[in-house]
């Protein structure tokens, strides 16, 4: 099946500094894809929808200017969090929509996760 | 209200037995998919099964079965012949929305499957 690919897998950083979570698509392009947070024994929540070559949308009480998403390419989105504090400490997930011939139109992929924890 | 419903947080079920989790939805779009997801330790989600809200019949892949209910709006997941590498979390999920509307997924809080040899 299509591949997910996060970077990096785990990243501990300091209160007040940016942490950037690379989301790629190895062997398929994805127009769309999606950032999710999950809290330890929680489930996920979707924070924004990343589409190629515009801006992202945010779900309700996800703030932009400290969650940055820049979706450059078709297999490359980023999650920069800008000013982390130890509430960001989360695990980040990405996924990607799988389009084009041959697939279901369903399919969506998930990326392992990052691993954040703010100190 | 709860879009998704799961409201077993945690089975156990002896190897090479079959368990079924509980899901239940809420909409009120005719046009909806419904997914399960497994997340083991390691944290990645790993997509089972999906059903569309069209679909005639139950989605089934390989020991993976989704008995759907579309009046009583649930979605259980059943697992033939469980395995030790079965043990995980599973999240059931739902889409709303046109086939070509791909965005808002809800997901359920999980039900943590234990599998004992």
């Amino acid at each position: 099946g299509a591949v997910v690919s996060q970077h990096p897998s785990r990243v501990i950083c300091k209160s007040g500094t940016s942490v950037k979570i690379e989301c790629r698509s190895l062997d398929f392009q994805a127009t769309t894809m999606f950032w999710y947070r999950q809290f330890p024994k929680q489930s996920l929540m979707l924070m924004a929808t990343s589409n190629e070559g515009s801006k992202a949308t945010y779900e309700q009480g996800v703030e932009k200017d400290k969650f940055l998403i820049n979706h450059a390419s078709l297999t490359l989105s980023t999650l920069t969090v800008t000013s982390a504090h130890p509430e960001d400490s989360s695990f980040y997930i990405c996924s990607a929509r799988v389009t084009g011939a041959g697939t279901r139109f369903y399919e969506q992929y998930f990326g392992p996760g990052t691993r954040l924890t703010v100190t | 209200a709860q879009k998704i419903t799961q409201t077993q947080p945690g089975m156990f079920v002896q190897e090479k037995e079959a368990v079924t989790l509980d899901c239940t939805y809420d909409t009120s779009d005719p046009s909806y998919g419904l997914f399960w997801y497994k997340q083991p330790s390691s944290g990645e989600m790993i997509f089972l099964i999906y059903q569309g809200s069209y679909d005639q019949q139950n989605a089934t892949e390989g020991r993976y079965s989704l008995n759907f209910q579309k009046a009583r709006k649930s979605a259980n997941l059943v697992i033939s012949a469980s395995q030790l590498g079965d043990s995980a979390m599973y999240f059931c999920a739902m889409r709303e929305g046109s086939r070509d509307n791909f965005n808002k997924f809800y997901f359920g809080s999980g039900t943590k499957l234990n599998v004992k040899p």
